[in-house]
């Protein structure tokens, strides 16, 4: 149980693309889902919280208008990274859970944003 | 942005050796700590979790440790195996699993055959 799917695992595209990033929890629903980077041999940092049917509460640092969050079911939260540039190449993981604080969060395999 | 050459701290062991991974997390204030494992190019998984009323949990062949005192928490694995080989991260939060983590830096675990 407590399945989450990312989607695409990988994207490759040019600077100056939009690129949207799907995180489904498959078998539970999610209240919470969490959208975290990744650069490599580094640890995961919290870009921003979601929450069903609420505004994304952003991480200091991290822009609103560059990372746009939609969070529109208990099953289903959206990463669009905006206008993207190489600097936006990164490990993009999120994670979900269901209850506040007994159960752990379920982290998706991540998709690999590479910016040419 | 990000860091050139940055590298993980390594510890190797022979398989069938038990493994102890450590970690100072930062908050007095948090409640509540897990470890996850990640192999490469994929996600986290949960290995154990342990609130910060107990400063022990076992599950199999993994136990946690935690002293509040000195803000150190560890990981031992029992009997290492080639498929134990992976990152290992710590986490903390000041409520639950399902609220906001702050992650360590991450350990590289490595199984010798």
């Amino acid at each position: 149980g407590a399945v989450v799917s990312q989607h695409p695992s990988r994207v490759i595209c040019k600077s100056g693309t939009s690129v949207k990033i799907e995180c489904r929890s498959l078998d539970f629903q999610a209240t919470t889902m969490f959208w975290y980077r990744q650069f490599p041999k580094q640890s995961l940092m919290l870009m921003a919280t979601s929450n069903e049917g609420s505004k994304a509460t952003y991480e200091q640092g991290v822009e609103k208008d560059k990372f746009l969050i939609n969070h529109a079911s208990l099953t289903l939260s959206t990463l669009t990274v905006t206008s993207a540039h190489p600097e936006d190449s990164s490990f993009y993981i999120c994670s979900a859970s269901w209850t506040s604080d007994d159960q752990p969060q379920h982290f998706g395999d991540g998709t690999r944003l590479s910016i040419l | 942005g990000e860091s050139v050459g940055l590298h993980l701290p390594t510890l190797s062991v022979q398989e069938g050796d038990n493994s102890i991974i450590n970690c100072a997390y930062s908050n007095s204030a948090s409640d509540y700590f897990i470890w996850y494992k990640q192999e490469s190019g994929k996600g986290p998984q949960f290995i154990i979790d342990i609130r910060s009323n107990m400063d022990k949990r076992q599950g199999q062949r993994v136990t946690v440790l935690l002293n509040k005192t000195v803000k150190h928490l560890s990981l031992q694995i029992a009997a290492t195996q080639p498929g134990d080989s992976a990152v290992y991260f710590c986490a903390e939060s000041l409520t639950g699993g399902g609220n906001k983590l702050t992650f360590g830096t991450g350990t590289q675990l490595k199984v010798e055959l």
